[in-house]
């Protein structure tokens, strides 16, 4: 149980051009997802916090008009960047949480090129 | 609000051999704590946690990890290591008020023959 999906797992655009990736939680659901960004040999650094029906939360420093995050439903969250950059190219891994519980359970990352 | 130390970037292992990761935490209250493993270009997962109770925790793949108040540390441990256990591995600290994790910078670690 727990499983939480990501899509695509791999994903290539040119600069300018937007990508959404799809997070869902599949046997749970999850009030609470999370969206992380990682660059290569580098720890997780959360990006924002998305709550079903209610607009993220964002961390410091993260732009919310780049990152669009949308949590439409128990089951799914997107994140879409938006005019993206070469800069944006990372590792981004989205998370969930069941109710009340303090334990997150990890998609398998969609690694993200910008060319 | 809540931290995570690894001392250690990168440990190298003799298969076999015993490890230990360091992990440090910062926390007013008592803390929620994790261990993560991550392969290469894969996502996370988790070998073991502690919320509350027995302070020896026993994960996945032969890890065990203690909480250690007093010195407010929770390291990961494994008997004997095997090639596979060659990864990154991260510790971080939950806050039970937003479910936020943070996360040490992780420990690179790899196995020689």
């Amino acid at each position: 149980g727990a499983v939480v999906s990501q899509h695509p797992s791999w994903v290539i655009c040119k600069s300018g051009t937007s990508v959404k990736i799809e997070c869902r939680s599949l046997d749970f659901q999850a009030t609470t997802m999370f969206w992380y960004r990682q660059f290569p040999k580098q720890s997780l650094m959360l990006m924002a916090t998305s709550n079903e029906g209610s607009k993220a939360t964002y961390e410091q420093g993260v732009e919310k008009d780049k990152f669009l995050i949308n949590h439409a439903s128990l089951t799914l969250s997107t994140l879409t960047v938006t005019s993206a950059h070469p800069e944006d190219s990372s590792f981004y891994i989205c998370s969930a949480i069941q109710g009340a519980r303090n334990e997150q359970y990890f998609g398998p990352g969609t690694r993200l090129t910008v060319t | 609000a809540q931290s995570v130390t690894q001392p250690d970037i990168h440990i190298t292992v003799s298969e076999g051999a015993s490890l230990e990761l360091r992990c440090n935490y910062s926390y007013g209250a008592t803390p929620y704590l994790f261990w993560y493993v991550q392969s290469p270009g894969q996502g996370l997962q988790l070998l073991l946690k502690y919320f509350s109770g027995d302070t020896l925790v026993q994960g996945i793949k032969g890890f065990e990890a203690e909480f250690k108040r007093s010195q407010s540390s929770f390291n990961l441990r494994k008997p004997s290591v095997h090639w596979s256990d060659a990864a990154e591995y991260f510790c971080a600290v939950v806050s039970p008020n937003d479910y936020k994790l943070s996360f040490g910078a992780g420990t690179t670690v790899t196995v020689r023959a």
